[in-house]
C-alpha cells in the first residue's frame, strides 16, 4: 500500500520569509512519481511539479524549489520569499508506475502568509 | 486548450435524494479520475476510466455510487439515496500526453452538502 505523510498541518509565516513543507512517502513500487499540488481558497487543485523516482535531481522554479531524497523517502518543497498569494493548502501526492496511476495524497499543509 | 470542467459547482440536497455530477476532461485526455475530499483531508481516489472503460474502483465507492463515461469523453458520477456522510468535495481529474504522461489535471470540484 502507498502512503504519504505531511506532518505539518499548518505553517504561519510573515511575508518574505522562506517556508519548507515536508513530505514523506511509502511505496513498494520501484518506479513511482511524486507531485505537489496547491489548493487555494477557491478549491481547485493546481499542479506544481512532478518528479520521477529515477530522477533525484533537485529543481528550482522561480521562488519554488524541491528536494527529492530517495534514501529518506522524502520530497520536500520550499517557497522562498513567501508572498500573501502563496497562502493555500499544499498537497504532496504519490502514484505508482502501474497502469492507472491513481494518486495517493497526504493530508495537506495549510500555509498562511501574513503581510 | 480549456481545462477540466465540472458541473454543478455546488449542490445542496436532502438526505435520501439522488444527485448526479458531470465532469468534462481536457480534450483528448483518455484517462479520467474521480476523487472525494472531505473537510481538512487530502483527496481520496474513487474510480478511474481509460476511455469508456472503468478500470478501477475504490472500496470507498459503495453500491450507492455509480460512475460512467459512455463515449470516452465526459463522465458522470451519481450518488443514490444520499447520506450526510456523502457531504464532500467531488473532484475530477484527467490525464494525457499534455504536460507529461503521468500528470493529472483537476477540475474545480463539485461541493455536495447533504442536509
Amino acid at each position: 500500500a502507498q502512503k504519504v505523510t505531511q506532518a505539518q498541518t499548518e505553517i504561519s509565516v510573515v511575508e518574505k520569509e522562506d517556508v519548507t513543507l515536508d513530505c514523506v512517502y511509502e511505496t513498494r513500487d520501484t518506479t513511482y512519481y511524486l507531485f505537489w499540488y496547491k489548493q487555494p481558497p477557491s478549491g481547485e487543485l493546481v499542479f506544481l511539479i512532478r518528479r520521477n523516482s529515477f530522477d533525484e535531481q533537485n529543481e528550482i522554479s522561480g521562488r519554488y524549489s524541491w528536494n527529492f531524497q530517495k534514501s529518506t523517502s522524502s520530497f520536500n518543497f520550499t517557497i522562498t520569499a513567501s508572498q500573501v498569494v502563496d497562502s493555500a493548502v499544499y498537497f504532496c501526492a504519490l502514484s505508482g508506475g502501474a497502469a492507472g496511476n491513481k494518486l495517493t495524497f497526504g493530508g495537506g499543509t495549510r500555509v498562511l502568509v501574513k503581510p | 486548450d480549456t481545462g477540466v470542467s465540472q458541473d454543478p459547482r455546488h449542490k445542496i440536497t436532502k438526505r435520501g435524494q439522488n444527485v448526479t455530477f458531470r465532469c468534462d476532461p481536457i480534450s483528448e485526455h483518455n484517462r479520467l479520475y474521480w476523487y472525494r475530499q472531505t473537510l481538512g483531508q487530502g483527496p481520496e481516489f474513487l474510480t478511474y476510466f481509460q476511455n469508456e472503460a472503468q478500470l478501477e474502483k475504490s472500496r470507498l465507492l459503495s453500491d450507492r455510487f455509480s460512475a460512467e463515461r459512455p463515449k470516452g469523453s465526459f463522465s458522470t458520477l451519481e450518488i443514490q439515496r444520499t447520506e450526510q456522510g456523502d457531504s464532500a468535495m467531488y473532484l475530477c481529474a484527467s490525464r494525457g500526453r499534455q504536460g507529461g504522461p503521468d500528470t493529472q489535471y483537476f477540475g474545480p470540484g463539485t461541493r455536495l452538502t447533504v442536509l
